[in-house]
């Protein structure tokens, strides 16, 4: 059965870094990206970030370049995700998603996510 | 690309026909997917590909359109269906969302 369980709940607080942890049991690991997204209090859902667990290659939203890196290990199918110089703005559930890869009749890939982690609650406050 | 969705907010009635749309700042073919969220939730992936209803989603769930315009329609609104639709362009990078229709109860 396919499932995304992430760690639990953090607070921090401004300039520090947090690490959140997405585990994928149930499916081939390498064969799915993983993808980020977050949703501030009362606001929609931001992309964050991919990475490709065959590989470890990653792309990040523009707006975080520099202070997100997610990596992953192919040993226990787990992704992370690791912000640094936290800031207030930054308070935010963190969602982990699978995307998933559909083909139609005439060979064209779409995509999706399909699963979604439980979210983590990152609370950056002095 | 950015996602604009109409209208932000709609109050309705069970029975009723819901329509929202999202429209992208340029072409995105059919890659488009719907998402449901509930409060403290996950969204829930409902169509893909701008039509492609997911399994296990119920059939008054539809969506609709190409290129830049898009609808999300639900036939007859049921209780369980007041929640967040977002719609996600997957096209390229950013795979940006719409800003989001609450659904609420009339």
């Amino acid at each position: 059965q396919v499932q995304l369980v992430q760690s639990g709940a953090e607070v921090k607080k401004p300039g520090a870094s947090v690490k959140v942890s997405c585990k994928a049991p149930g499916y081939t690991f390498t064969n799915h990206y993983v993808h980020w997204v977050r949703q501030a209090p009362g606001r929609g859902l931001e992309w964050v970030g991919i990475f490709n667990p065959a590989g470890g290659t990653t792309s990040y939203a523009q707006e975080l370049q520099g202070r997100v890196t997610m990596t992953g290990d192919t040993s226990t199918n787990t992704v992370y995700m690791e912000l640094s110089s936290l800031r207030s703005e930054d308070t935010a559930v963190y969602y982990c998603a699978r995307e998933a890869r559909y083909r139609d009749s005439g060979g064209s890939y779409f995509y999706y996510f399909d699963y979604w982690g439980q979210g983590t609650l990152v609370t950056v406050s002095s | 690309i950015q996602l604009t969705q109409s209208p932000s907010s709609l109050s309705a009635s069970v029975g009723d026909r819901v329509i929202i749309t999202c429209r992208a700042s340029q072409g995105i073919a059919i890659n488009l997917a719907w998402y449901q969220q509930k409060p403290g939730k996950a969204p829930k992936v409902l169509i893909y590909a701008a039509s492609t209803l997911q399994s296990g989603v119920p059939s008054r769930f539809s969506g609709s359109g190409s290129g830049t315009d898009f609808t999300l329609t639900i036939s007859s609104l049921q209780p369980e269906d007041f929640a967040t639709y977002y719609c996600q362009q997957l096209d390229n990078y950013p795979r940006s969302f719409g800003g989001g229709t609450k659904v609420e109860i009339k």
